[in-house]
């Protein structure tokens, strides 16, 4: 079946300006995550979606980034005022859902990532 | 605060020459520990996930193990095309089911 999408595969935007990510997530796949890798660095956490419970956002970096995922599929993840170090590859991911009983976790699959560049 | 370490950074190998990736980890309580592969331009590819300490998995040429503070994971007889940087993340017992990654290991497999 068909996978994590995301677009644009490829983003170049001037310091200042706004940015939307956008996320498909595997079809029934009710948790959906972002992430951020930076040259060097690991992933880092950015925000989390299970169903329609209230998003954990606790990974955002700044009040810059906000997120939404609509009717609990597509997500979009926006940047405002966009800086030179938020310059990374952007990450998506979904799992079937957050938790199952006993908390067996689900793996979480990626999607190709958008890479962001901030001239 | 979840932490996780890979050793080395990078490794180059022969085709055909063993060895083993290294992952350490603190975390306050351990959900799942989770390999993924990842090659240039592309996301993380799903590998494995270990859940408890002594429990192994294995697919083709790799098997990964865990223990109580770190997981291997071991190549046997490496072919050029498994070159790529291996990833390894933890999810910990909590509401979130983030996942904390390390840095990755570069693998490079010669001809």
């Amino acid at each position: 079946g068909a996978g994590v999408s995301q677009s644009p595969s490829n983003k170049v935007t001037e310091k200042g300006k706004d940015v939307e990510l956008r996320c498909d997530p595997i079809s029934g796949h009710t948790a959906l995550y972002w992430y951020r890798q930076s040259l060097g660095q690991g992933l880092e956490f950015l925000i989390y979606f299970q169903g329609n419970s209230a998003p954990d956002k606790s990974g955002l970096p700044s009040d810059r980034f906000s997120a939404e995922r609509t009717g609990g599929s597509v997500s979009t993840l926006t940047i405002q005022r966009t800086q030179q170090e938020d310059s990374a590859v952007y990450l998506c991911a979904s799992s079937l859902r957050g938790l199952a009983g006993g908390g067996i976790p689900y793996e979480q699959y990626f999607g190709p990532g958008t890479r962001l560049t901030v001239t | 605060e979840d932490q996780v370490t890979q050793s080395p950074e990078a490794l180059r190998l022969q085709e055909g020459e063993s060895s083993s990736l290294n992952c350490s980890y603190t975390v306050s309580g351990l959900r799942g520990l989770f390999w993924y592969r990842q090659d240039p331009g592309k996301g993380p590819e799903f590998l494995f996930t270990l859940y408890s300490a002594g429990e192994e998995k294995e697919k083709e040429r790799l098997k990964a193990t865990l223990t109580k503070k770190e997981s291997f994971l071991h190549i046997t007889a490496p072919k050029p095309e498994d070159s790529a940087t291996y990833l390894c993340a933890v999810q910990a017992t909590g509401a979130n089911s983030k996942l904390t990654f390390g840095k990755g290991i570069t693998l490079s497999v010669r001809p």
